[in-house]
């Protein structure tokens, strides 16, 4: 099947705790996007990657790190310096112009 | 900041009714999609209108585009029970590189 996996589903993070989601695709997309919606809200851009070994930070950065080391996989970090990590966690890939996202099932991160 | 608003914020109507959505937007776009998002899901892609489009057709959905009021419209016809869920217009701008998400209407539709 092809899609888009992020793992796992459900997540807790202790204090000063750093805690990483994954997210792979196999639908050979270029670019990937990490994205956070809080209870009632719309969708706010972490990060985002158009190719491999390069990123930009989106609207919300602080606090979180991402990867792009191979093309499949764009893994996200929460750092201990985001200090209300508790959200809903959404992955996403397009081909290289934005016509159509591509999600994951999400990942809910929450502070124990 | 977010760049589209959705109007209402929530919405419930019968089965068979018609359910109509609006955005509104803030700067010019290259085009504008939307998502539907079941609870505790991951986002669906609906359809896209370009820039330059007035009106699109999918199955039971329209979307108007209004560049001029910076806004648009998703109709869905006949609506059914498994339509309940939350939808999101998301707006690319000029190189189209990114998309931003408005705010979502939670429509249910009662049976």
């Amino acid at each position: 099947d092809g899609g888009i996996t992020q793992s796992p589903k459900y997540l807790f993070r202790k204090e000063g705790q750093n805690v990483t989601l994954s997210c792979e695709q196999n639908l050979n997309h270029d670019a990937m996007y990490w994205y956070r919606q809080d209870p009632g809200q719309g969708l706010r851009l972490i990060y985002y990657s158009q190719i491999v070994n390069d990123f930009q930070k989106g609207d919300i950065a602080e606090g979180y790190s991402v990867s792009r080391e191979k093309k499949e996989s764009f893994p996200l970090t929460v750092t201990s310096a985001q200090k209300n990590p508790t959200a809903f966690y959404l992955c996403a890939s397009s081909p290289d112009r934005v016509e159509k996202l591509f999600f994951g099932s999400g990942t809910q991160l929450s502070v124990l | 900041s977010q760049q589209g608003e959705e109007d209402p914020q929530a919405l419930s109507i019968q089965e068979g009714e018609n359910a109509t959505m609006n955005c509104s937007y803030k700067t010019s776009i290259n085009n504008l999609q939307w998502y539907r998002q079941n609870s505790g899901r991951g986002l669906v892609h609906l359809i896209l209108i370009r820039s330059n489009e007035r009106e699109k057709h999918s199955g039971r959905l329209r979307v108007t585009l209004d560049t001029s009021k910076k806004s648009s419209s998703l109709l869905i016809t006949a609506s059914r029970a498994a339509d309940t869920a939350s939808y999101f217009c998301a707006t690319a701008g000029g190189s189209a590189r990114q998309l931003t998400f408005g705010s979502g209407t939670q429509l249910t539709v009662l049976p």
